[in-house]
């Protein structure tokens, strides 16, 4: 069976200091990779997408980046954080194609930013 | 505005039964989905419905889906402590195909 795992699941970060969030996904190969982040009281916001290996598309210009290195690990990256950049990251993966196999999306269990 | 949109608050006595809505815009929508999200934790697949079905059943869990209407229900019976959370409605996007959230619902189930 797929599993999906993120870390860490906590972390407090300084303003203005990088920031690295790691996925990865098991038991499948050359999934769609999305990173959403759901800030306090609000729903999810789509960040970035994957559909391969260095395929990312960005839904939304902030100064935060993706990167996807290898089939089944994406990484959420930024050089400086801001005080705004505070919220709930979440991962999520799905196969793609068509039917309702393909478009389900299964999420990680999140990891908690805050940004002092 | 939203793609789609949810009652931001349900609150809930232990025993009846909850209603949650949800409208969409896209009517050419295949998928509607239903995420539950507890607290810190990531959203879990409750449940979906095919567009052309107006009903779903799974055990305490009732989808029903209008598509005149875009309007799309979740009716959780015999609402437990344990179904405090909140609800996401989600349909897929036809124009690249990702799935676009409401802004959830927060259940909260009293004694």
């Amino acid at each position: 069976s797929q599993t999906i795992h993120q870390w860490p699941a906590t972390l407090v970060q300084p303003v203005g200091s990088p920031l690295s969030l790691e996925c990865t996904v098991e038991g499948t190969s050359n999934p769609n990779l999305y990173w959403y982040r759901q800030a306090a009281g609000r729903g999810l916001q789509l960040l970035f997408y994957s559909v391969g290996i260095g395929q990312i598309s960005s839904e939304v210009p902030q100064n935060l980046s993706a990167s996807r290195p290898q089939d089944r690990q994406f990484i959420l990256s930024s050089k400086k954080l801001l005080l705004s950049d505070s919220g709930f990251y979440l991962c999520a993966w799905n196969l793609g194609g068509d039917g309702h196999e393909g478009n389900t999306i299964y999420f990680g269990e999140g990891s908690w930013l805050t940004v002092v | 505005g939203e793609d789609v949109e949810q009652s931001l608050f349900l609150s809930v006595r232990e025993g009846d039964s909850s209603v949650i809505n949800c409208t969409y815009t896209d009517s050419s929508s295949t998928y509607l989905y239903w995420y539950k999200q507890e607290p810190g934790a990531g959203l879990q697949l409750l449940t979906y419905i095919f567009s052309n079905m107006d009903m779903k059943q799974d055990q305490r869990l009732t989808v029903l889906l209008n598509k005149k209407d875009k309007h799309l229900s979740l009716r959780i019976a015999d609402t437990q402590t344990g179904d405090s959370a909140i609800y996401f409605c989600a349909e897929i996007r036809q124009n690249d195909y990702k799935l676009s959230f409401g802004a959830g619902t927060t259940v909260t189930v009293r004694a």
